[in-house]
């Protein structure tokens, strides 16, 4: 069965530093995956997404994300944090051959000034 | 324009009593689903509906009813709500279902509050 573990429950970074996010996977087989980032009172949107085409994916708002087979790993990255990136993010498997998402518990990034 | 439109945004109710969220998407997606969120943020899949017909049904107690009209429309209702409901349901919907890449669109959830 598909699941993700999201290593960090709480990331605080200072605005302009780097946001390292961390997500780890299980699959039995080549899986998608994804990110999205909830804002408060918000639904969730999509910040990329990983089908086993290039590994390093390019997502919106200067995001993106490495696919490692070898470490399992899906981390998300952003050079530069800014005040609005402050938020919860979700790391997210899909449940190969349906459409069913499994999401990791969430971590909550906090920007501070 | 509101991709996917849930409402009412927020629900304050009293154990006991049937009640009903909306949802809507103009996306001319095929597949909407229902998530429900806990305290602690954890997300889980409740329904699917392909189409008007339901694909997945992630053993939810039968208190839950989805209800489908036609493909842009999925509507949750609720019987003899009790203090566990409380939570944050969010619509979603995708372009084609049983297709794994397929980013799901969601709502910006309702919020249920048991009395």
């Amino acid at each position: 069965a598909q699941s993700v573990t999201q290593l960090d429950s709480h990331v605080s970074v200072s605005e302009g530093t780097p946001v390292l996010l961390r997500c780890n996977y299980s699959s039995s087989y080549s899986p998608s995956l994804f990110w999205y980032v909830q804002h408060p009172n918000k639904g969730l949107q999509l910040l990329l997404k990983y089908t086993s085409a290039a590994t390093l994916v390019k997502g919106i708002n200067g995001f993106e994300a490495e696919f490692k087979k070898s470490e399992t790993s899906f981390h998300l990255t952003k050079p530069s944090a800014h005040m609005s990136d402050a938020a919860e993010y979700f790391c997210v498997v899909s449940d190969g051959g349906t459409d069913k998402l499994i999401f990791g518990t969430g971590t909550r990034l906090q920007v501070f000034p | 324009d509101t991709a996917v439109s849930q409402t009412p945004k927020y629900l304050v109710t009293q154990m006991g009593n049937d009640k009903s969220i909306k949802c809507e998407q103009n996306l001319g997606h095929d597949t909407m689903y229902w998530y429900k969120q806990d305290s602690k943020k954890f997300l889980k899949i409740m329904f699917s509906y392909n189409n008007k017909e339901l694909i997945i049904n992630e053993t939810v107690p039968n208190r839950f009813s989805p209800k489908s009209p036609d493909k842009a429309h999925l509507n949750l209702h609720i019987n003899s709500l009790e203090l566990g409901d409380s939570a944050v349901y969010f619509c979603a919907s995708s372009q084609e279902g049983g297709i794994s890449n397929q980013p799901q669109h969601f709502g910006d959830g309702t919020r249920l509050s048991i009395l």
